[in-house]
């Protein structure tokens, strides 16, 4: 079964510092994969997402993941982090159906 | 933020009760998909619809059932609430096409006493 796995349920960083969130899929020769946002209480806000081609793509917010088929993962990352930036942050799989097979989600705190 | 807007924003139900979430489309998205997110969880797929029929479904039993309208809005129906089915529940639309990007609602937040 096609599942995606963020092997970091929490993960604290400091203002300024670099980010690496984890991300890993299980299924699909040339996977739709995506990474959303979602802030306490609020609906989902994409950052960015992969279909085909450059495997290193950029999204709103500072954001950019790369795709690395050898690995099956789209980590996503950001240079330097802000206070804004804490949130929960979901990795995605575009399912056969058309729909969106979610990881757990990772909560990111960022420290002053 | 997006064009998608769902009501109500939160629901109190009690167990064994029915409840009607909604949900209004993007302008020109055709497809609505509707996920749970309970607490601390990722978002499950519950169903999908695409000019007015349902065209794929996530591992939930037929008391959750769905309508689409001409208009692209969409509405989630729950029989025989259980506690379990309290969560946030997350209205997407997009384009038709497995690729196009869906688009999310900030959800409605259902309780069960």
């Amino acid at each position: 079964a096609q599942s995606v796995t963020q092997p970091d349920i929490h993960i604290t960083v400091s203002e300024g510092a670099s980010l690496e969130l984890r991300c890993n899929y299980s299924y699909g020769a040339t996977p739709y994969l995506f990474w959303y946002v979602q802030s306490p209480g609020q609906g989902l806000q994409l950052l960015l997402k992969y279909f085909s081609g450059d495997t290193l793509v950029q999204g709103i917010k500072g954001f950019e993941a790369e795709f690395k088929r050898s690995q099956s993962s789209f980590n996503l990352r950001k240079p330097s982090v802000h206070w804004s930036d804490a949130a929960e942050y979901f990795c995605a799989y575009g399912g056969s159906q058309g729909n969106l097979i979610f990881g757990k989600g990772t909560k990111l705190s960022v420290k002053p | 933020e997006t064009g998608v807007t769902q009501s109500p924003t939160h629901l109190i139900k009690t167990r064994g009760q029915q409840v009607t979430l909604r949900c209004s489309s993007q302008s020109g998205h055709n497809t609505v998909s509707w996920y749970q997110q309970a607490l601390g969880q990722g978002p499950q797929f519950i169903f999908q619809y695409y000019r007015e029929e349902e065209n794929g479904r996530g591992n939930f039993p037929p008391r959750f059932s769905g309508l689409q309208f001409p208009n692209y809005s969409s509405e989630l129906n729950v029989n025989a609430l259980e506690l379990d089915d309290s969560a946030l529940y997350l209205c997407a639309t997009r384009t038709s096409g497995s690729a196009g990007t869906q688009y999310f609602g900030p959800g409605t937040r259902l309780t069960v006493l």
